[in-house]
């Protein structure tokens, strides 16, 4: 729905390549995150931001880079890609403490 | 959609009935919970919350129970429907409390048969 948009919807990449994720959010929500997804492991916090030109590590950073120039944009690369990083990635804005808004998410295959 | 785990608890009730999905939590001092839904191919969508100082608050059609002495959260869905079928997840926030971060729990998928 309106508010958190991610691009693209799918992606297939090599092994070794770059990409990188995008999220756009519409109302100026100071925090966002980026989570992934995988078989058995749940939701997993990859980096989190607190504003813009303001970014943190989550759980699970490692292959990952992040910026945050604007507010409305936390776009997030894999700098090489790997097999290990195939998953679905989810983006997150909060509205009101802990209530986040997921975006519908970016299924990666990395091959 | 994409498979959100193949290996999840599953909860398979029948249409009408009432369900119950239950999550354990292990830090003592948190105070903060909330579930999650999360439809094929969607990303999780916010359900209800619930405080510490609470130990039961009701939504539309949905009730969350806490249980703090033996750290337990559940989620009741009233007159389950199939559109209730999902994945649920407790979250909280970590130990740390940093960032508005939250810590998701492994999920249960519930099925509702017609």
């Amino acid at each position: 729905d309106a508010g958190i948009t991610q691009s693209p919807r799918y992606k297939i990449t090599e092994t070794g390549r770059q990409v990188t994720l995008m999220c756009h959010q519409t109302w100026s929500h100071s925090y966002m995150f980026w989570y992934r997804q995988d078989l058995g492991h749940g939701l997993r916090l990859i980096y989190y931001s607190a504003a813009a030109d303001i970014t943190d590590k989550g759980e699970v950073p490692d292959g990952y880079v992040v910026s945050r120039s604007k507010t409305e944009n936390f776009p997030l690369t894999l700098e090489s890609a790997t097999r290990s990083q195939t998953s679905v990635y989810f983006c997150a804005s909060i509205a009101v403490n802990y209530g986040y808004t997921f975006g519908s998410g970016t299924r990666l295959t990395v091959v | 959609g994409e498979s959100v785990g193949l290996h999840l608890p599953t909860l398979s009730v029948q249409e009408g009935d009432n369900s119950i999905i239950n999550c354990a939590y292990s830090n003592s001092a948190s105070d903060y919970f909330i579930w999650y839904k999360q439809e094929s191919g969607k990303g999780p969508q916010f359900i209800i919350d619930i405080r510490s100082n609470m130990d039961k608050r009701q939504g539309q059609r949905v009730t969350v129970l806490l249980n703090k002495t033996v750290k337990h959260l559940s989620l009741q869905i009233a007159a389950t429907q199939p559109g209730d079928s999902a994945v649920y997840f407790c979250a909280e926030p970590p130990p740390n409390n940093a960032g508005n971060m939250l810590t998701f729990g492994g999920g249960t998928r519930l099925m509702v048969k017609p």
